[in-house]
C-alpha cells in the first residue's frame, strides 16, 4: 500500500502560535488526501479533504480559517493550526487513497497546546 | 450520511482464543468496509478489507464477514497473540468518487498471556 509520512510526530507551542504539520505520500501521487483528528479515547473524526491545485473541502463545524490546509503538490499536503489554544491539542492523522477504495495512514502528529 | 457503530468497546481474551468484533452500519450506499489496527501513539493500519460483491474474506489469523441485508460486518481474529492487543476500528465508505471513510468508536482489544 502507500507510504504516508508526516513531520513532525510530535509538537509543543504554546498558545496563540501557529503549527505546521506535513503529510507526504512517499510512493503514490495523490490528487486528494485526507486530514483526521483523534482525541484521546475516540475514533477519528474528518476534518477535511485536500485537493491538489484547490481549495480544501471541510467538514461541517471544522474553521476553514483556523485549519489551514496547501496540496501544494501531488506528493504533500500540508495543515496548519493558527492561533492554537489549549482544546486544539490532538493527535492529527492524515491519509492517502490509493487506487481503489483503501486509504493509507500517516503515523500521526501529537500537537500539545500550552 | 452514514453511521457506524462498533462492539464492543473493550475485549479481553486470553492469548490462543478467538477474538469477534462487530459493526453496523446505515448507509446502504456504502460499499467498501475496511478494518485498521491502531497502536498507541501511532496511526491507523489497514489490515483487511470487504467490498460490497464479497461475502467473506480471510487473511492467516484474520477474517471479515458482511452481511449487506443486515448492514453489519464483522471481524474475527483467531488464534490472538499478545501482539494483536491494540484499538481496533471499523470503517465504511461508498468508495471513489465519495471516499470519506466513517469510522467506528473502536474497540481496544487486550490479549492475556
Amino acid at each position: 500500500g502507500a507510504v504516508v509520512s508526516q513531520h513532525p510526530s510530535r509538537v509543543i507551542c504554546k498558545s496563540g502560535t501557529s503549527v505546521k504539520i506535513e503529510c507526504r505520500s512517499l510512493d503514490f501521487q495523490a490528487t486528494t488526501m485526507f486530514w483526521y483528528r483523534q482525541f484521546p479515547k475516540q475514533s477519528l473524526m474528518l476534518m477535511a479533504t485536500s485537493n491538489e491545485g484547490s481549495k480544501a473541502t471541510y467538514e461541517q463545524g471544522v474553521e476553514k480559517d483556523k485549519f489551514l490546509i496547501n496540496h501544494a503538490s501531488l506528493t504533500l499536503s500540508t495543515l496548519t493550526v493558527t492561533s492554537a489554544h489549549p482544546e486544539d491539542s490532538s493527535f492529527y492523522i492524515c491519509s492517502v487513497p490509493a487506487l481503489l477504495d483503501e486509504q493509507f495512514f500517516g503515523p500521526g502528529t501529537r500537537l500539545t497546546v500550552l | 450520511g452514514e453511521n457506524v457503530e462498533q462492539h464492543p468497546s473493550t475485549l479481553s481474551v486470553q492469548e490462543g482464543d478467538s477474538a469477534v468484533i462487530k459493526c453496523t452500519y446505515s448507509d446502504s450506499a456504502s460499499n467498501y468496509f475496511p478494518w485498521y489496527k491502531q497502536e498507541l501513539g501511532k496511526g491507523p493500519q489497514l489490515i483487511i478489507d470487504i467490498r460490497s460483491n464479497v461475502g467473506e474474506k480471510k487473511d492467516q489469523r484474520i477474517a471479515v464477514t458482511l452481511n449487506k441485508t443486515a448492514k453489519h460486518f464483522s471481524l474475527h481474529i483467531t488464534e490472538t497473540q499478545p501482539e494483536d492487543s491494540a484499538v481496533y476500528f471499523c470503517a465504511a465508505t461508498r468508495g471513489k468518487g465519495a471516499n470519506n471513510l466513517f469510522f467506528g468508536t473502536g474497540t481496544r482489544l487486550t490479549v492475556i498471556p
